[in-house]
């Protein structure tokens, strides 16, 4: 079973809808991080959570918010989608105290018409 | 502003050679570097890592070497096989950041 998983896999919508991605990880590890990839501009940072009271952007967080339910359960939010936001998306986990290595989910593949 | 940069879009090599990947990058206080492996509707994988304590690390096949002053970074693969076709990233943090810093990606081609 998979350490890190993301729903939902794909998902196409169209201009101004709000989407919700949700990212889960059963390696109990304290710290989850939310990418996006482009073409030709590798993974981005958007939001970082250390722990579940704590929220940090990334270098291109508008547009975007983020919500740690639970130290398993970061979610990403649209609020108001716009086709520029068409990307894969990844989720990723990594453990305070140790190296700096992130363990990545499957990615959400998201079009915004 | 890109810290980290994979100037190689792609790469295609023979099947039993080696694929030499590069990055490079622009601030001193980078001192962990790692590669990662993306195949097509999967998530990057850990592939290895270097500290900057460090010029070399090998694991099997793979070899990353890092060159502090000239800021820059390798993935040596030997021998290649089809399997490492994928698209590869290396990424940087600094001590306490907890935050990876990635290139652009390479994606190699194995040829048989």
């Amino acid at each position: 079973d998979a350490d890190v998983t993301q729903t939902p896999r794909n998902r196409i919508t169209k201009t101004g809808k709000r989407i919700m991605l949700e990212c889960s990880q059963t390696k109990g590890h304290d710290r989850m991080y939310w990418y996006r990839q482009d073409p030709g501009l590798g993974l981005r940072l958007i939001y970082y959570s250390f722990d579940v009271k704590d929220i940090n952007k990334g270098e291109i967080s508008d547009g975007y918010s983020v919500s740690r339910q639970a130290q398993a359960k970061f979610s990403l939010s649209l609020e108001s989608a716009i086709p520029n936001q068409t990307a894969l998306y990844f989720c990723a986990t990594s453990e305070s105290g140790t190296s700096d290595t992130q363990y990545f989910g499957p990615g959400t593949r998201l079009t915004v018409l | 502003d890109q810290q980290v940069k994979q100037n190689s879009p792609s790469l295609s090599v023979q099947e039993g050679r080696i694929s030499i990947l590069n990055c490079d990058y622009t601030n001193s206080m980078f001192d962990y570097f790692l590669w990662y492996k993306k195949y097509p509707a999967e998530g990057p994988t850990f592939l290895i890592s270097i500290s900057s304590i460090k010029d070399k690390n090998e694991d099997g096949r793979f070899t990353v070497f890092l060159n502090k002053s000239a800021k820059h970074l390798s993935l040596h693969i030997v021998p290649s096989q089809p399997g490492d076709s994928a698209v590869y990233f290396c990424a940087a943090s600094f001590q306490g950041a907890q935050k990876l810093v990635f290139g652009q990606g390479t994606r190699l081609t194995i040829n048989p």
